[in-house]
C-alpha cells in the first residue's frame, strides 16, 4: 500500500464550526506533514511530525491544531477559521524526515 | 534553505526530451536538491533528488552543475501525462541533523503538446 489517504475530499464550514481533517498511511512511515496550498500557489509547510512528536511548526495560527495519535494517523483540528483559510490542505508522509515525501490528494476546505 | 529560481512556464512536444532548469546560487554544501511535480488536481509527487552527482531513476535524470549553483531536470521523452507544475527545492541537512522541511518555490508549468 503506497498511498496516503485524506478525508474528507471536500469540506465547507462556517467560521464558528469545529471540524477535523484526517490523514492516514500504512507504509510504515514515521514522518508526517501538513501543507496548505492556495489556488495557483505552491504548497506551504505547516507542521511536521517525526515519530509522533511535533518536529516543526511553521508559526501556524492556533486555530489549526495538529494531532498524531499513532504512527499511521495524522489529524488537523480546525476551529474558528477565517475565510482566508480556504485552501487545499495536503498531507504527506515519508520514511523519516529528509526522505522523499508521498502526498495525499488533499482536502479542499471552504470557510464561509 | 537556498532560494530557487525557475522559468514560469515551458512547452514541449510529445516524445521529445525536456530540460527544466533551476538556479540555486546560494545553495550550501550540505543542501540537497529535490524535484517534485504536481499534476492537475493532485498532490505533489516526488520525482528525484541529489546532492552532488548526477542521478537517474525511472522517471527522470537530474544533472547538477559542478559548482552546484544550478541543476536541470531531464525528462527523456515527454508524454501528455508529464504536463504538470515542476518544483525545484533545496533542503537543509545541517550539522548531521536532517530536516524534513521542503520550501516550494513557484515552479515551472510544463505544457506538453501532442
Amino acid at each position: 500500500d503506497t498511498e496516503v489517504t485524506q478525508t474528507p475530499k471536500h469540506l465547507v464550514m462556517g467560521m464558528t464550526n469545529k471540524k477535523s481533517l484526517k490523514c492516514e498511511q500504512h507504509m510504515g512511515h514515521r514522518a508526517m506533514y501538513w501543507y496548505k496550498q492556495k489556488a495557483k500557489k505552491p504548497p506551504e509547510l505547516m507542521f511536521v511530525y517525526s515519530y509522533e512528536k511535533l518536529s516543526i511548526n511553521e508559526s501556524v495560527p492556533s486555530r489549526f491544531s495538529p494531532e498524531c495519535p499513532n504512527s499511521s494517523l495524522l489529524n488537523l483540528h480546525l476551529h474558528a477559521l477565517q475565510p482566508e483559510d480556504s485552501a487545499l490542505y495536503l498531507c504527506a508522509s515519508s520514511l523519516q524526515e529528509t526522505y522523499e515525501q508521498y502526498f495525499g490528494p488533499g482536502t479542499r476546505l471552504t470557510v464561509t | 534553505d537556498a532560494k530557487t529560481t525557475q522559468p514560469n512556464s515551458m512547452e514541449s512536444n510529445e516524445e521529445e526530451p525536456v530540460h527544466l532548469p533551476c538556479n540555486h546560487s546560494t545553495i550550501s554544501g550540505t543542501d540537497y536538491i529535490h524535484w517534485y511535480r504536481q499534476l492537475p488536481s493532485q498532490g505533489p509527487e516526488y520525482v528525484i533528488h541529489g546532492l552532488t552527482s548526477n542521478v537517474n531513476n525511472r522517471m527522470a535524470s537530474l544533472a547538477i552543475a559542478e559548482d552546484r549553483k544550478s541543476s536541470t531536470l531531464i525528462l527523456h521523452r515527454a508524454t501528455l501525462r508529464d504536463a504538470a507544475v515542476y518544483y525545484c527545492i533545496t533542503s537543509t541537512n545541517a550539522g548531521g541533523t536532517s530536516y524534513g522541511k521542503l520550501t516550494f518555490g513557484q515552479g515551472t508549468i510544463l505544457t506538453v503538446h501532442p
